[in-house]
C-alpha cells in the first residue's frame, strides 16, 4: 500500500479564498482523522469519522472548517474563507479501531 | 479528564549518552499506548506500541518502552543515541472505551550534538 496520500503538499493562498485539502486514507483502514499542527499550539485533532461518518468534530476551530468523507477512500478538509492564522501543516491519518494510526505527509498551508 | 503528559520539552543529548523520555497519562482503565516521532520536515512515524501483554515493548531503531500501570507511566529508553535521532517525540494514547481517538502529549525535542 502507498500509505495514506494527502494533497497537494504545500499550498500558498491568500486571505479570504477557499482552501480544500485532500487525504486518501490507507484501503481497508475505517478511521480517518485530520490534524492541525503549529509552533504555538502543536498537535491538535481537528475531526475524526469512522466509516465515512463524522464521530468528533470537537476540535473544529469554528464555522469556517468543514470536512466531508463522501466515500471509504477520500476526504476533504475545507476552509472558507481563510485566514493567517490558519497556517499550519494538516495531517491525515489513518487506521483500524484501537490502533495505531498511520500519518500521511501532510498539507502545509499558508494564508497570506 | 484524560490527559498524557510529557514533562521533557527540550533535551539536548551528546551522542552514545542514554535517553529516558517521560510519559505519563490519566486514567485507571484499560489504555493502549504508543510512542511516535517526528523527524525534521516529516511526518510522524510510529516508534512502537503496547496493548497487552509483556510491559516492556521493544520498537524500531533500538527504542524500547515500560508500561508501568501502577505509575500510569510509558517511558520511552535507548541505552544509546544517535545524531540521527534528533527529533520530536509524541507519546499518545488510547482510553478505555468505545473510542479510537488518539490523546496526544505535547511532544519532546530531542537534540544529539555530535
Amino acid at each position: 500500500d502507498a500509505g495514506v496520500i494527502q494533497s497537494p503538499r504545500h499550498e500558498v493562498t491568500e486571505m479570504g479564498q477557499e482552501v480544500t485539502l485532500r487525504c486518501k486514507p490507507i484501503s481497508g483502514h475505517d478511521y480517518l482523522f485530520w490534524y492541525r499542527q503549529t509552533m504555538m499550539r502543536g498537535l491538535e485533532l481537528l475531526i475524526y469519522f469512522n466509516n465515512n461518518v463524522p464521530i468528533d468534530d470537537s476540535g473544529m476551530p469554528e464555522d469556517r472548517f468543514s470536512a466531508k468523507m463522501p466515500n471509504a477512500s477520500f476526504s476533504t478538509l475545507k476552509i472558507q474563507p481563510s485566514e493567517p492564522r490558519d497556517s499550519a501543516v494538516y495531517f491525515c491519518a489513518s487506521s483500524l479501531y484501537r490502533g495505531e494510526q498511520y500519518f500521511g505527509p501532510g498539507t502545509r498551508l499558508t494564508v497570506t | 479528564a484524560q490527559s498524557v503528559s510529557q514533562h521533557n520539552h527540550h533535551v539536548i543529548l551528546s551522542e552514545a549518552a542514554s535517553l529516558e523520555l517521560g510519559c505519563n497519562y490519566s486514567y485507571g482503565g484499560t489504555v493502549n499506548l504508543f510512542w511516535y516521532v517526528q523527524y525534521p520536515g516529516q511526518h510522524l512515524q510510529l516508534l512502537l506500541k503496547y496493548f497487552s501483554g509483556d510491559p516492556l515493548v521493544k520498537g524500531i531503531k533500538g527504542f524500547e518502552a515500560e508500561f508501568i500501570k501502577s505509575k500510569f507511566s510509558f517511558n520511552l529508553r535507548k541505552p544509546s543515541v544517535q545524531w540521527s535521532d534528533t527529533a520530536e517525540y509524541f507519546c499518545a494514547v488510547i482510553f478505555g472505551g468505545a473510542t479510537n481517538k488518539l490523546i496526544f502529549g505535547t511532544g519532546t525535542l530531542l537534540a544529539v550534538q555530535p
